[in-house]
């Protein structure tokens, strides 16, 4: 099955820097890569995806991009805030028979000091 | 928009009870699936479902039961709590479009359970 790795497992930035977190992925069949947030005591929530046909993908302070020959994608904050600080998951997905599974790394403590 | 929403938010059981988290989602979600979060280990998939009927097994299925005899309804099923399963526990919806498969997941709020 699909084997993703996240790194790192804790970054801290001041206020206004940049964050980067960095996966890995094993299935060359995986064509959808999700980032999730996870704020202190709630369920995660998509904050960007990417697919296999698009190499970047930006929305506003917050862009992704993805190198399918290296199989790995990459989550860029830019200008960061206190409100960034949480806990953010990626993952990655196929077709066929794991259409609707979704395979998480282990996740990045970002913190945001003011 | 109530989403995904589990039940209980908290749990505490004593080692061999068994209990139900329950899941319902009202977004008519063709999949759904059980993760569970322990501290460095990331999102877990215990159980997953690709609709009513269907269901299988996930990375980490020892322990637990599902079915779904509902598009809405996903319970997880503890037969026999153990110590090894407190966690806390997510269930997601999603669905897949003709167009570009793979969609965004939505989570429910969690079930923190503690077993002692």
């Amino acid at each position: 099955g699909e084997n993703v790795e996240q790194h790192p497992s804790t970054l801290s930035v001041q206020e206004g820097d940049s964050a980067v977190i960095k996966c890995t992925y094993s299935d060359s069949a995986s064509n959808y890569f999700p980032w999730y947030k996870q704020e202190l005591g709630k369920g995660p929530q998509l904050i960007i995806d990417i697919r296999s046909n698009v190499g970047e993908k930006k929305d506003q302070r917050i862009a992704v991009t993805l190198n399918k020959t290296a199989k790995h994608f990459s989550l860029h904050i830019t200008e960061t805030q206190p409100e960034d600080s949480a806990v953010y998951f990626c993952a990655a997905s196929g077709g066929g028979s794991t259409l609707g599974r979704l395979y998480f790394g282990r996740g990045t403590q970002l913190t945001v000091w003011p | 928009n109530a989403g995904v929403t589990q039940t209980p938010k908290f749990q505490v059981l004593k080692t061999g009870q068994s209990m139900t988290l329950q899941c319902a989602q009202d977004m008519n979600h063709e999949y759904m699936s059980w993760y569970r979060q322990d501290p460095g280990m990331g999102l877990r998939l215990i159980h997953y479902s690709v609709g009513a009927g269907i269901t299988d097994q996930g990375e980490v299925p020892n322990g637990y039961n599902v079915s779904r005899s509902t598009t809405e309804d996903f319970p997880l099923r503890l037969l026999s709590a153990a110590p090894s399963q407190t966690s806390v526990y997510f269930c997601a919806s999603s669905y897949s479009s003709n167009r570009e498969g793979n969609t965004e997941a939505f989570f429910g709020q969690g079930t923190r359970l503690t077993v002692v």
